[in-house]
């Protein structure tokens, strides 16, 4: 596709509640990142994607979340028995490689908010 | 640990005037240093991309520079306009994997 889309682009459901967040990358795009915005937090990592892998999921902040690729496409992420610390907005940016050469384009995001 | 640090939080100009942003990071083994806009309940938008090797970058008004030695960037906009406004982001790259680190921001407007 010409950008990276997300969907929903917004999600409110109650705590406990399991929610999956979808990102389709830019087509091409190998490298596939997940940041998360949180209101006084910034921009913080989460996990990365080459291909269908993930060699750094050191950012996922708790067992709760999970996130997989597929076909070195979409990839989702899913966060489990979800808690009100989890409300932000969630950003995925896709990159040609993921090498320096390339800069990243990103999504309009999912505003998660938990009830 | 790479910390980015932007400054000032928060800016307001009248239309016209040149916008000078900061940006100031620890660790200078960067790959390269990136900077977004980013408007209300939007995502990012890529503006300039520096490499390690470069020490400006410039796309029509915008001009960015580069001084990894001291860890510092510099996002400069010329003759800023109402449209300008928004929150303006600089990010490092520090690894190989293109994990970026984020700097809070920096909001502007931009007055008529």
């Amino acid at each position: 596709g010409a950008g990276v889309s997300q969907s929903p682009s917004n999600k409110v459901t109650e705590k406990g509640k399991d929610v999956e967040l979808r990102c389709d990358p830019i087509s091409g795009h190998t490298a596939l990142y997940w940041y998360r915005q949180s209101l006084g937090q910034g921009l913080e990592f989460l996990i990365y994607f080459q291909g269908n892998s993930a060699p750094d999921k050191s950012g996922l902040p708790s067992d709760r979340f999970s996130a997989e690729r597929t076909g070195g496409s979409v990839s989702t992420l899913t966060i489990q028995r979800t808690q009100q610390e989890d409300s932000a907005v969630y950003l995925c940016a896709s990159s040609f490689t993921g090498g320096p050469n390339y800069g990243y384009t990103f999504g309009s995001g999912t505003r998660l908010t938990v009830v | 640990k790479q910390e980015v640090t932007q400054i000032p939080a928060a800016l307001s100009v009248p239309e016209g005037e040149n916008l000078v942003l900061n940006c100031s990071f620890t660790d200078s083994a960067i790959y390269n240093l990136q900077w977004f806009r980013q408007d209300p309940g939007k995502g990012l938008t890529s503006l300039l991309l520096i490499q390690s090797s470069q020490r400006e970058q410039t796309s029509g008004r915008l001009n960015a520079s580069l001084d990894k030695s001291s860890g510092r960037s510099t996002l400069y906009i010329a003759a800023s306009q109402p449209g300008d406004s928004a929150t303006y982001l600089c990010a490092v790259r520090a690894d190989s994997w293109g994990k970026l680190q984020f700097g809070a921001g920096t909001q502007v407007v931009v007055t008529p």
